[in-house]
């Protein structure tokens, strides 16, 4: 059964202070591992896609990389502006873009 | 180019009332779907669409209902609400996997739902 689990559930951080969340996933054919962005009451909004083992993709402070069992969200020299809650989900096989999502890492970064 | 459009943003329902989640998307997208979120849990897959005309099941579908009349809808019906229902509803869209595209969801704003 396709799963993704993300790890912690919460993280607090200092202003500048780097750190790592990280997505553990199991699928039968992955088409695509997604970070998405949510803030309170909002939608989610899409971040990276990651497709093969050894990808890196980088945006601002955010960078995102992919093995065959887990990616990493590095967020490097974090700003208060960075809290918010980040989604994995990992498409897998099948005929439909269908997306199996991990509950979320709340970050929150204090001044 | 507003993307994916949810309407209302919040609303209360007694127990047994029916009602309409609407969902618009102005990209020209195939692929819809209706996700739910609940504390704690991922967000999960209600039903799907791969284009007008075209519905299935997802994880979740059980006391709800979708049709697909035209590429830019996709609404929700919830038949009977049960306060097993109170959570917050997502729509999404995206081109399919074929596509030379990008194929990331892009999702609205959510619905805001109480059954009480």
């Amino acid at each position: 059964e396709d799963q993704v689990t993300q790890s912690p559930e919460a993280l607090r951080l200092q202003e500048g202070e780097s750190s790592s969340l990280n997505c553990s996933y199991t699928v039968s054919g992955l088409r695509g591992l997604f970070w998405y962005r949510q803030d309170p009451g909002k939608g989610p909004e899409f971040l990276f896609t990651l497709y093969s083992a050894g990808e890196e993709k980088e945006k601002e402070r955010l960078k995102a990389t992919l093995t065959k069992k887990e990616s990493f969200l590095h967020i490097t020299a974090p700003k208060p502006e960075d809290s918010a809650t980040y989604l994995c989900a990992v498409r897998g096989g099948g005929g439909y873009n269908k997306l199996i999502f991990g509950a979320g890492t709340r970050l929150a970064v204090h001044p | 180019n507003a993307g994916v459009t949810q309407t209302p943003k919040f609303q209360v329902l007694k127990t047994g009332q029916s009602m309409t989640l609407q969902c618009a998307q102005d990209m020209n997208h195939e692929y819809m779907s209706w996700y739910r979120q609940d504390p704690g849990m991922g967000l999960r897959l209600i039903h799907y669409s791969v284009g007008a005309g075209i519905t299935d099941q997802g994880e979740v579908p059980n006391g709800y209902n979708v049709s697909r009349s035209t590429t830019e809808d996709f609404p929700l019906r919830l038949l009977s609400a049960a306060p097993s229902q109170t959570s917050v509803y997502f729509c999404a869209s995206s081109l399919p996997t074929s596509s030379s595209g990008n194929t990331e969801a892009f999702f609205g704003q959510g619905t805001r739902l109480t059954v009480v």
